[in-house]
């Protein structure tokens, strides 16, 4: 069965500290990763995929094959990072298209 | 170009009452979606379509009807609404389904419709 997990509920970190958001995915075929984020009073936005191989907004994030992970990391964390970030996985196979979100982590980001 | 847009925002229902959520897109998307969001539960995937004339069930698909007429709309019906259907609705939509989201674009969101049900 395909399940997305994120263990955190909450992390807090100060202005300028690393960040990473831990991701944990099950599936038994080559899954598609994606980070989601939802900021205060805004639509869920698509942050990056993992096919991309991009950083955005200084997030990068690294499919691990072997440890089934897909962490979402920062080298210095802002306040405007604060927000609430969904980890996301979808199968290739049609009937698998649909993605399955993690329950999600809200970063709060202190200054 | 609006992208997604649904409507209501906000609802109150009574138990028993029945409505309909509207969603929208200018996007010419296939894909079509409802997820309601809860707290410490995430986004959960209620019904889906990957085109006009076509829809299936997601995970918690029970208490809940949609419809696809037309490629633009995605109404989600509640029949007979119920306090545990309190929740922020998302209606979303991308490209064609059929090899995952990479091949095809990102998945666009609604603003979401907050529902209570008292």
């Amino acid at each position: 069965a395909q399940r997305v997990t994120q263990p955190e509920k909450l992390l807090s970190v100060f202005k300028g500290a690393p960040v990473e958001l831990k991701c944990n995915y099950s599936y038994s075929g080559s899954p598609e990763l994606f980070w989601y984020v939802q900021y205060s009073r805004q639509r869920l936005q698509l942050l990056l995929r993992h096919i991309s191989r991009e950083s955005i907004k200084g997030f990068t994030a690294d499919l691990n094959k072997g440890e089934t992970s897909f962490h979402l990391k920062k080298p210095f964390a802002q306040e405007e990072d604060s927000a609430m970030y969904y980890c996301a996985l979808s199968g290739y196979q049609r009937s698998q298209g649909n993605l399955i979100f993690g329950k999600g982590t809200k970063l709060s980001v202190k200054p | 170009n609006a992208g997604v847009t649904q409507t209501p925002k906000f609802q109150v229902l009574k138990t028993g009452q029945s409505m309909t959520l509207q969603c929208a897109q200018d996007m010419n998307h296939e894909y079509m979606s409802w997820y309601r969001q809860d707290p410490g539960m995430g986004l959960r995937l209620i019904h889906y379509s990957v085109g006009a004339g076509i829809t299936d069930q997601g995970e918690v698909p029970n208490g809940y009807n949609v419809s696809r007429s037309t490629t633009e709309d995605f109404p989600l019906r509640l029949l007979s609404a119920a306090p545990s259907q309190t929740s922020v609705y998302f209606c979303a939509s991308s490209y064609s389904p059929g090899r995952g989201f990479s091949n095809t674009g990102e998945l666009f969101f609604g603003e979401g419709s907050r529902l209570t049900v008292l």
